[in-house]
């Protein structure tokens, strides 16, 4: 089956605009995870969701920030008046969830979002 | 609160080098440790998991409990094995990474 998507791959905005990013992760995967990451830096973990709800919403940077989760499918990462230092590739995971089962997790391509 | 240090953001080795990427954690409970690892406009992938105690392309890790350390080993460097290696734990509920480092092997 199909790993992990994301859509766009890039995308280019104004100072201020409003982004949504997409991840799609593997059918059956319980748990998923957004990252950032920064040129030349490390992931930042950003949120975890478990089914729909997010246990751990402890790595969003700002208000500005919120994701949202269709049942087990699809989620939404939205950045509201982005900023320049919002600039960075957007990663999404995904893993089958609880136990040993669920350790390993399946990245997505990313999305490279550019502020202007 | 769950750490992991990865003190090295480059390191370079010749090839057939031996080559040991750094990894401390920090963590209360038991961790489950990992290291993943992104080629050249590849995605990140995972490469081993202490748990398994398996070898994967030559490369080992062991956990040291006492040391908190889960350090990355390869006896002998090989070009392909150029690429950015990220450290992480698995604890309650959540998965650390961390800083990665950059591994370049030289020919």
């Amino acid at each position: 089956g199909a790993g992990v998507s994301q859509s766009p791959s890039n995308k280019v905005t104004e100072k201020g605009k409003d982004v949504e990013l997409r991840c799609d992760p593997i059918s059956g995967h319980t748990a998923l995870y957004w990252y950032r990451q920064r040129l030349g830096q490390g992931l930042e973990f950003l949120i975890y969701f478990q089914g729909n709800s997010a246990p751990d919403k402890s790595g969003l940077p700002s208000d500005r920030f919120s994701a949202e989760r269709t049942g087990e499918s699809v989620s939404t990462l939205t950045i509201q008046r982005t900023q320049q230092e919002d600039s960075a590739v957007y990663l999404c995971a995904s893993s089958p969830g609880g136990g040993l089962a669920g350790a390993e997790q399946f990245f997505g391509p990313g999305t490279r979002l550019t502020v202007l | 609160a769950q750490r992991v240090t990865q003190p090295e953001k480059l390191l370079s080795v010749f090839k057939g080098a031996p080559v040991e990427l750094k990894c401390n954690y920090s963590y209360s409970g038991s961790p489950e440790l990992f290291w993943y690892v992104q080629y050249s406009r590849q995605r990140l992938q995972l490469l081993l998991r202490h748990i398994s105690r398996e070898s994967i392309k030559g490369f080992t890790a062991d956990l040291n409990k006492g040391e908190t350390s889960f350090h990355l080993k390869k006896p002998f460097a090989q070009e392909e094995d150029s690429a950015m290696y990220y450290c992480a734990l698995r604890g309650y509920q959540k998965v650390t990474f961390g800083t990665g480092t950059k591994l370049q092997v030289i020919p």
